[in-house]
């Protein structure tokens, strides 16, 4: 089982939608949580960390479910330039590394 | 304002042919770290230095190998390089292993 898990998408939605990631994670011990975004042949940028009481950035929601260990992403009204991948991203398990999902593809279409 | 400095951003190698791929960071941090990342995966971390201490993951072919002459710069060093070896490669750098902040990235051609 990886360590982090994610759907890899596409997710293809229209502009103004509102689309929701989730991602698991399986070592219980994690301490931080992140969520990154990729551009296409770009590097990882950090869009948020992700707090046990949840958090908010915008148009940008992320929580976190300790017990059942899993983060989600909620993206409200999408921007053609949402259009990226998103990656799920932990942190303190085994060497207190970073790990990263292997990603969710956005697609957002006028 | 580059950050996260990494040289070149293309290289192509011939099979076998060592290559050296850099980073040089201007944010003054303690961990350097490079990454492997392939098409639709995601970036596999292959080592990192805790200021001069070097981090070898468990699964890194001994081909990669690493270099830190100085708190600014990374050498990654590939000593024979394999079709299997194509991929961008990210430095990233952080403090204390807190938020990183990753370069361009190198896309590394092997014919």
């Amino acid at each position: 089982r990886k360590e982090v898990e994610q759907d890899p998408g596409p997710f293809n939605v229209p502009e103004g939608a509102t689309v929701a990631f989730n991602c698991t994670y399986s070592n219980s011990a994690s301490q931080s949580f992140f969520w990154y975004r990729q551009d296409c042949r770009k590097e990882p940028k950090l869009l948020m960390s992700v707090y046990s009481s949840g958090n908010e950035d915008g148009r940008f929601t992320a929580q976190l479910n300790r017990a059942s260990q899993y983060i989600s992403l909620l993206i409200r009204d999408s921007k053609l330039s949402d259009s990226a991948t998103y990656l799920c991203v932990v942190k303190g398990g085994y060497g207190n590394k970073l790990v990263f999902g292997a990603g969710t593809i956005l697609r957002v279409k006028s | 304002d580059a950050m996260v400095i990494q040289n070149p951003r293309y290289q192509v190698t011939q099979f076998g042919k060592p290559v050296t791929l850099s980073c040089s960071q201007t944010l003054n941090h303690n961990v350097m770290y490079w990454y492997q990342q392939k098409s639709s995966q995601a970036p596999k971390l292959l080592f990192h230095y805790y200021d001069k201490d070097f981090n070898n993951e468990a699964d890194t072919p001994d081909n990669f190998q690493s270099r830190r002459p100085n708190t600014s710069f990374c050498f990654l060093d590939i000593r024979s390089p394999g079709l299997g070896d194509a991929a961008m490669y990210l430095c990233a750098t952080s403090t204390d292993g807190y938020e990183q902040y990753f370069g361009p990235g190198t896309r590394l051609t092997v014919t």
